[in-house]
């Protein structure tokens, strides 16, 4: 089956360090792949996407490239802020459009 | 353009009791998704609807859920006789026409409490 697995949080970081937050899929065929934000209390937004193999998906200072060799989307921002504090959501869509989640990296930004 | 919209926001219910969840998709959206979030946990798919058709209830627990979409009014998730473990945030989702690249838009989540 379909699977999306990401590093385990939390990821503490300083204001204006450097994210890297790991994503690797396993799906049976060409999947959509999503970068989604969660901020306490809320809904998810959509962060970024990449819908084919080497599609970079960038939005806010943030970005992600389709990996299709080693199966990955990690997602990376070259300068954090306090308000980038959130859980962040990998996640694959193929036939059917539903999407199948990681289980969620909580990120924590201190000023 | 109104976002997806979710009712009630917060829902607290005894076991035993019967929950009713609804979700207004984005204007012009004719498709809808249900995922639920376990505490500290991933979002996982529920079920994916259509107007008045259940496309895929694949992720649906098969005692006590229902959900429907009807041709008029909300999605609504239904739980009946609410246990301690259906203690989740529900979360619905919209998007226009159902492909795999297409972005869905999620609501405010509700957010079940069983006592």
């Amino acid at each position: 089956g379909n699977s999306v697995t990401q590093m385990e949080g939390p990821v503490t970081l300083s204001e204006e360090a450097f994210l890297t937050i790991n994503c690797t899929y396993t799906a049976t065929g060409y999947p959509s792949l999503f970068w989604y934000v969660q901020y306490p209390g809320e809904g998810l937004q959509l962060l970024l996407k990449a819908t084919k193999a080497d599609d970079k998906g960038s939005n806010k200072g943030f970005e992600a490239t389709y990996r299709k060799e080693t199966t990955s989307f990690h997602l990376e921002k070259g300068s954090v802020q306090v308000s980038d504090s959130a859980v962040y959501f990998c996640a694959l869509s193929l036939r059917g459009n539903m999407l199948t989640f990681g289980g969620g990296t909580r990120l924590m930004v201190k000023p | 353009n109104a976002g997806v919209m979710q009712n009630p926001r917060h829902l607290v219910r005894r076991r035993g009791q019967e929950a009713r969840l609804r979700c207004s998709p984005m204007k012009g959206h004719s498709h809808v998704y249900w995922y639920r979030q376990l505490p500290e946990e991933g979002l996982k798919f529920m079920v994916y609807l259509q107007k008045e058709n259940i496309i895929d209830e694949s992720g649906m627990p098969k005692e006590r859920f229902s959900a429907e979409f009807p041709k008029e009014g909300p999605s609504i998730l239904r739980i009946q006789q609410v246990v301690r473990g259906d203690s989740a945030a529900y979360f619905c989702a919209s998007s226009s026409q159902g492909f795999s690249q297409e972005t869905q838009y999620f609501g405010p989540g509700t957010r079940l409490l069983v006592l």
